[in-house]
This record gives structure tokens, C-alpha cells and sequence, in this order.
């Protein structure tokens, strides 16, 4: 068990509607991150936030969004789904900036779009 | 920009032999990690082994050991006595820290090696 609890673990929805997934990071991270897993594009980086604040973005389309809450949990927003959304996205999260650190990743958040 | 490559797609391993999963990377930064992960069929994402950049040994982690490289910039994983379990996509990743902001990167990952221990 990382500590990073992500929610849904499924989530199956219909070409152009919206979802919202969840992330809690474990206990003392302050950064979260966002990844995209599809079988055609690999393990991809969306964006970044530590504290609350962005700090790095990816390939993250304009039809998603994310924010960091103060309680340092995390939601990312998808909308206008397409088939193409459908992966696994997976949230982790790292205690501090300046550090190499490993990132604890959730269990992932599966998504298909139908 | 940084970027992990794994020309393996695919190995395969006698149970109790050992294997070598093979990782190179590009960088311009000058203080960074090297990572590898497991990614069982179930999904999740397992830490298994973490080499900074300025460490003068390889890392090891019990059956794990990475053999770090720098001039070369590879950071090949070693599974020692493979076990039917360790069946599963292994993944190296890198990140780099910004001189500009002292701020680390995310994790930049290879495209995987898919691991088959044979019976």
C-alpha cells in the first residue's frame, strides 16, 4: 500500500460527458502528480501541483483540468469525453520539490469510454 | 528535455536465472534519479529501486540491483533468482532537478520491457 488512495478504481461513461477522478496523497506530500496511461502513448505526465499551486504541466488537454485542494487532496477533471480518454490514470505524489525522490503512485483510476 | 529508452520489448527468463532489463536516458540535468518500476496485470504502480545521480555505488534492493552507468548514461535493472511473480511491465524512469528553480522534475518513463518468467 503506497498511501496515495485514488477513487474511482473503474469508471465507465458515454462519449461527451464528465468525470471527476480523486486523489489523496499520503500523509506529508505536498506534491501531486498526474499521469495518463494508454496502450498507444505509454505512461504520459499531465500536470503538476504542489501546495495548491501548479507547477508543471504536460501533455494535458484543454478539455481537462485539475486543482489541488488545501487539504492537499487533488481532482482531475475530464470532459467532452472521448473513446480516446479511455486509460488508466494514475495520481502520485512526492514530499518535496528539490528532491529526486521516488513518487508513490495510487492504485490507478480506469476509465472507459463507450 | 529528458528521455528514458527501453529497447526491450519483451524477455523472457527461466525461473531462478537471473535477467537484465536494459534502460538508457538523456539529460541535461546535472543532478538527477534514476527509477524502476513494477506494473503487475493489476495495475498499480510498485517502486522497486531509486539511484541518484551523484551516488558513487550501484543501488541494490534485495533481489534487485541497478547498474548504474553514468558515462555511458544507462541504468540497467538485475532481477536476481527470477520468481514466477516477477512476471510483469517494468518501467525506468528519470527525473532531473531544474537549475533555474532548484525545483525537481516529474517522472519522465521509458516505454516498458514486458518481463515473462518461465517455469
Amino acid at each position: 500500500d503506497s498511501g496515495v488512495t485514488q477513487t474511482p478504481k473503474h469508471l465507465i461513461t458515454a462519449t461527451g460527458q464528465r468525470v471527476t477522478l480523486r486523489c489523496s496523497p499520503r500523509s506529508g506530500d505536498l506534491s501531486v502528480y498526474w499521469y495518463q496511461q494508454s496502450l498507444d502513448q505509454g505512461l504520459q505526465f499531465l500536470i503538476q501541483y504542489y501546495n495548491g499551486e501548479e507547477r508543471a504541466k504536460g501533455n494535458i488537454l484543454e478539455r481537462f483540468s485539475a486543482q489541488q485542494f488545501p487539504d492537499l487532496h487533488s481532482e482531475l477533471n475530464l470532459s467532452s469525453l472521448e473513446l480516446g480518454d479511455s486509460a488508466l490514470y494514475f495520481c502520485a505524489s512526492s514530499v518535496a520539490p528539490g528532491r529526486t525522490g521516488e513518487l508513490f503512485f495510487g492504485e490507478g483510476s480506469r476509465l472507459t469510454v463507450l | 528535455a529528458q528521455k528514458i529508452t527501453q529497447t526491450q520489448p519483451g524477455m523472457f527468463v527461466q525461473e531462478k536465472e537471473a535477467v537484465t532489463l536494459d534502460c538508457t536516458y538523456d539529460t541535461s540535468d546535472q543532478s538527477y534519479g534514476l527509477f524502476w518500476y513494477k506494473q503487475p496485470s493489476s495495475g498499480e504502480m510498485i517502486f522497486l529501486i531509486y539511484q541518484g545521480s551523484y551516488d558513487e555505488q550501484n543501488a541494490t534492493e534485495g533481489r534487485y540491483s541497478l547498474n548504474f552507468q553514468k558515462a555511458r548514461k544507462s541504468a540497467n535493472l538485475v532481477i536476481s533468482a527470477s520468481q514466477l511473480g516477477d512476471s510483469a511491465m517494468y518501467f525506468c524512469a528519470m527525473r532531473g532537478v531544474l537549475i533555474s528553480s532548484g525545483s525537481a522534475r516529474q517522472l519522465t518513463f521509458g516505454s516498458g520491457t514486458q518481463l515473462t518468467v518461465l517455469p
